[in-house]
């Protein structure tokens, strides 16, 4: 089956605390991108790739951090987590970046405190 | 950072009526314009990519236009179903390939 899959689905953390949320896709797509979702602001870009080892940053880059040294994974990288990078992360990937839909992943619900 | 606006911010209407969402962007720099239906506790699920000025697409009872001259798509609904209920998200890409800005989006109700 076709799919995006994210680990861990929920985690509660402390601040300072390195973490890394997992995305991985099967579907052999060439881009992958993360979202954070928070009230009121809806979806914002957190960083995309367009292939392997080729990464930008999206709206909202500050304190996070990507990889994408294989096709198929794009860790999301939190080197110190604080309290207002709690949020629900969505990880998304499309055939290519240009004109072809995302499939997301069923989301991270992510804790600081 | 870009911005992409959705109207309404909400939307109630009764099952059969038939309604409309827009989507508004920056029209320079345009490549790509994405319509996602969210279903509250599930993922975002892709409806529409349109790249064209002009672009028609249709999905059913569902169906797009897109003005990328002047910066706005529209989303349309024929024959609106209780399962219709959800969020509508549009989103835009322009200050530099690969970039997607999600306007906050209609949030439909359809009541029985």
């Amino acid at each position: 089956e076709a799919q995006v899959t994210q680990n861990p689905r929920y985690l509660i953390t402390v601040t300072g605390k390195k973490l890394t949320v997992t995305c991985s896709q099967n579907m052999n797509h060439e881009y992958m991108s993360w979202y954070r979702q928070d009230p009121g602001l809806g979806l914002r870009q957190i960083y995309y790739s367009m292939n392997v080892e080729v990464t930008d940053k999206g709206d909202v880059p500050e304190g996070y951090k990507v990889s994408r040294k294989e096709k198929r994974n794009f860790p999301l990288i939190l080197e110190s987590p604080s309290p207002n990078q709690t949020s629900l992360y969505f990880c998304a990937s499309s055939l290519s970046a240009f004109g072809n839909e995302q499939y997301f992943g069923p989301g991270t619900r992510l804790t600081v405190t | 950072i870009l911005n992409v606006e959705q109207s309404p911010q909400s939307l109630h209407v009764q099952e059969g009526d038939s309604t409309n969402f827009t989507c508004s962007f920056p029209s320079s720099n345009f490549y790509a314009l994405h319509w996602y239906r969210w279903e509250t506790a599930k993922s975002p699920e892709a409806l529409f990519v349109m790249t064209l000025n002009g672009d028609e697409k249709k999905k059913g009872r569902l169906s797009a236009t897109l003005n990328s001259k002047e910066g706005y798509s529209y989303l349309y609904i024929k024959g609106s179903q209780p399962e219709d209920s959800a969020t509508y998200l549009c989103a835009t890409g322009g200050t530099s390939y690969g970039k997607l800005t999600f306007g906050q989006g209609t949030i439909l109700t359809v009541h029985p």
